[in-house]
């Protein structure tokens, strides 16, 4: 299986601020990740595919790169209803997930 | 647009089989152009992916479950299903379905609301 691990497991920020969550893959998946958000009690949304491509409809505050083993998604100017928990995802063979980022408020 | 809703029993006792179903709507399952997956969480912790199904009935699960997991398609019901044999409490989850299309990179997209499923006696 390749391993995905996120960092940080958890980030405190504040309204308006920008942050870089990373993901590292135990082995090369080309740009074959995919990153994911989650509210509480909701299903896990779409944000960007293809390392770098954003889902239609979300904001373009988003955004992912990376390709090999190593992998970030940017947040810009963070709003309350960003508050929430990120994963990656590998689809280069059997998918896989990183363990996830809980981003709180500051 | 595709959707997905899951069913099925909220308990199940210990030592018995897990059945959960997927229903598909804006989309035919028999089309050809998507994979079907199922993916858990347990209460406070991550994603884990089990297994998905192709129209042909081709499958592929997630090593660490395979041996109790089946995931099977019904065409006429535009339904795919799975099977999750001798469970313990360890398989208390939201279980989510998801689908993928054939020709993209794996990502998945949409989702399921997801279903939650406790096994308890």
């Amino acid at each position: 299986d390749i391993q995905m691990t996120q960092s940080p497991s958890s980030l405190s920020a504040s309204v308006g601020d920008r942050v870089t969550i990373t993901c590292r893959a135990s082995q090369s998946i080309s740009t074959f990740l995919n990153w994911y958000q989650q509210k509480p009690g909701k299903a896990p949304k779409l944000l960007i595919y293809a390392a770098s491509s954003l889902q239609s409809g979300v904001p373009s505050k988003f955004s992912g790169s990376g390709s090999g083993t190593d992998f970030t998604l940017t947040i810009g100017s963070l709003q309350p209803e960003d508050f929430a928990t990120y994963y990656c995802q590998q689809s280069y063979s059997i998918p896989t997930f990183g363990q996830g980022t809980r981003l709180q408020i500051k | 647009q595709v959707q997905l809703q899951e069913s099925g029993p909220g308990l199940v006792k210990p030592s018995q089989t897990l059945s959960l179903t997927c229903t598909v709507s804006g989309a035919s399952i028999g089309s050809g152009s998507y994979y079907w997956s199922w993916i858990r969480q347990p209460a406070g912790k991550g994603l884990e992916w089990i297994g998905r199904i192709y129209t042909s009935g081709s499958t592929n699960y997630n090593p660490s479950l395979e041996s109790r997991v089946t995931i099977s398609v019904d065409t006429s019901k535009n339904q795919f299903s799975l099977k999750l044999s001798s469970v313990t409490a360890a398989d208390t989850a939201v279980y989510y379905c998801a689908s993928s299309t054939v020709i993209g990179g794996g990502w998945l997209d949409p989702w399921g609301q997801g279903t939650q499923v406790t096994v308890s006696s």
